[in-house]
């Protein structure tokens, strides 16, 4: 099956700096996409990237779609304490109607 | 708005018992999708369904059931419950793949 592999795993890091985080994958995808999960909630779509190349913004948030079809990155720009939480990467394909979720990236912002 | 809404919030369950996990969206979604949740494994696809009548396995569907009987409700059900199948689990629904809906989730623990 599709597998993603999103790295890091987890990041602590000081109230002010960036943040990069990234996924890969064996198989092509069609949409790349980046959620965030708080504590005890589900996970909200934060990006979604319909294009190989596109790079898109959502306020300090800034993701890429990889040429290659088969990557993405999150950049959180000026990290406030309300980012702590779990990013995830997906990946679908419109063709097999499923979505396949990378591990998560724990993210803790120091005040 | 509601949204998606799961029930219960968290259940226990003795090995070799049923249970039903129940998911409700008030959107009009046609896509509707379980995901469970275990540490370090990000979410992995249980079974989805693309509209009322019709419902598909995703990548880990043993052990677990699931009807579409209307556009509105996903329920899955576990017909004999296993320790490993303590985890947390999402329900989530969307209009097209991509931007799913996630529920609050269900916290099961299987003893």
């Amino acid at each position: 099956g599709q597998q993603l592999n999103q790295s890091p795993q987890s990041m602590f890091i000081q109230e002010g700096e960036d943040v990069s985080m990234n996924c890969t994958s064996s198989s092509i995808f069609n949409t790349w996409l980046w959620y965030k999960q708080d504590p005890g909630e589900g996970p909200v779509l934060l990006i979604a990237l319909y294009k190989a190349g596109e790079l898109t913004s959502n306020g300090r948030l800034t993701a890429q779609f990889g040429i290659t079809r088969k990557d993405s990155f999150l950049n959180i720009s000026a990290s406030i304490p309300s980012d702590v939480g779990i990013y995830f990467c997906a990946g679908s394909n419109v063709n097999n109607n499923d979505m396949r979720f990378g591990a998560g990236t724990r993210l803790t912002v120091k005040p | 708005n509601a949204g998606v809404t799961q029930t219960p919030k968290f259940q226990v369950l003795k090995t070799g018992q049923s249970m039903t996990l129940q998911c409700a969206q008030d959107m009009n979604h046609e896509y509707m999708s379980w995901y469970r949740q275990d540490p370090g494994m990000g979410l992995r696809l249980i079974h989805y369904s693309v509209g009322a009548g019709i419902t598909d396995q995703g990548e880990v569907p043993n052990g677990y059931n699931v009807s579409r009987s209307t556009t509105e409700d996903f329920p899955l059900r576990l017909l004999s419950a296993a320790p490993s199948q303590t985890s947390v689990y999402f329900c989530a629904s969307s209009q097209t793949l991509g931007t799913l809906h996630f529920g609050n989730g269900t916290r099961l623990t299987v003893t």
